[in-house]
């Protein structure tokens, strides 16, 4: 697609359930991150993909939170048994990961609310 | 994890005004990215700068890249009601990690 996807739009859980929140970024851009947004806060880093190298999964908050990327493309991020102090905004951002080209780009992200 | 400091953290001005934005860092970084969010939107690049001393403009906007390679500033001119938003600055670090580094952002409100 001509932009970043991500799906759901709004997400509304039960406290303990798992949820998936999903990626698509541009084609051909071998850099991908999730973010974490708090109303009216900053981008909380939660894990950077680029190329095939490991992950840098050094924002993830905890054991419950993890991603996969297939195939270099598709992004899941996954909350295990999600909190009330989950609920934020998800962003998903992806950019072509060169030196000189690492301008990154923006779904519209994710609402997640935990009930 | 490491972030950038970026001031202030919130503006508010009348419309009209000129805004000017800042972010710092204690390490040296090839590249600094301004963007901009709209209430639920994803951030928008506004302005991207890959050379220390670089002045790049945007129509009102006007970006530099410090000559010290550890800071860059954001000037908007004549600011205007659709300039309300939260203003982020980003960079990458000069060395093998291309991973993005934020800024916590500022908001600026304007009056009309």
């Amino acid at each position: 697609g001509a932009g970043v996807s991500q799906s759901p739009s709004n997400k509304v859980t039960e406290k303990g359930k798992d949820v998936e929140l999903r990626c698509d970024p541009i084609s051909g851009h071998t850099a991908l991150y999730w973010y974490r947004q708090s109303l009216g806060q900053g981008l909380e880093f939660l894990i950077y993909f680029q190329g095939n190298s490991a992950p840098d999964k050094s924002g993830l908050p905890s054991d419950r939170f993890s991603a996969e990327r297939t195939g270099g493309s598709v992004s899941t991020l996954t909350i295990q048994r999600t909190q009330q102090e989950d609920s934020a905004v998800y962003l998903c951002a992806s950019s072509f990961g060169g030196a000189l080209d690492t301008e990154a780009f923006f779904g519209q992200g994710t609402r997640l609310t935990v009930v | 994890g490491q972030q950038l400091n970026q001031s202030p953290q919130s503006m508010f001005i009348q419309e009209g005004e000129d805004v000017s934005m800042n972010c710092t860092s204690s390490s040296i970084f090839n590249t600094w990215l301004w963007y901009k969010q709209d209430p639920g939107e994803g951030p928008v690049l506004l302005i991207a700068l890959y050379k220390a001393g670089e002045l790049t403009s945007n129509g009102r906007l006007t970006a530099q890249f410090g000559i010290t390679r550890k800071d860059s500033f954001l000037n908007i001119s004549a600011s205007i009601p659709s300039d309300v938003g939260i203003y982020f600055c980003a960079g990458q670090r000069a060395g093998n990690n291309r991973k993005l580094i934020w800024g916590l952002g500022t908001s600026l409100a304007v009056n009309p």
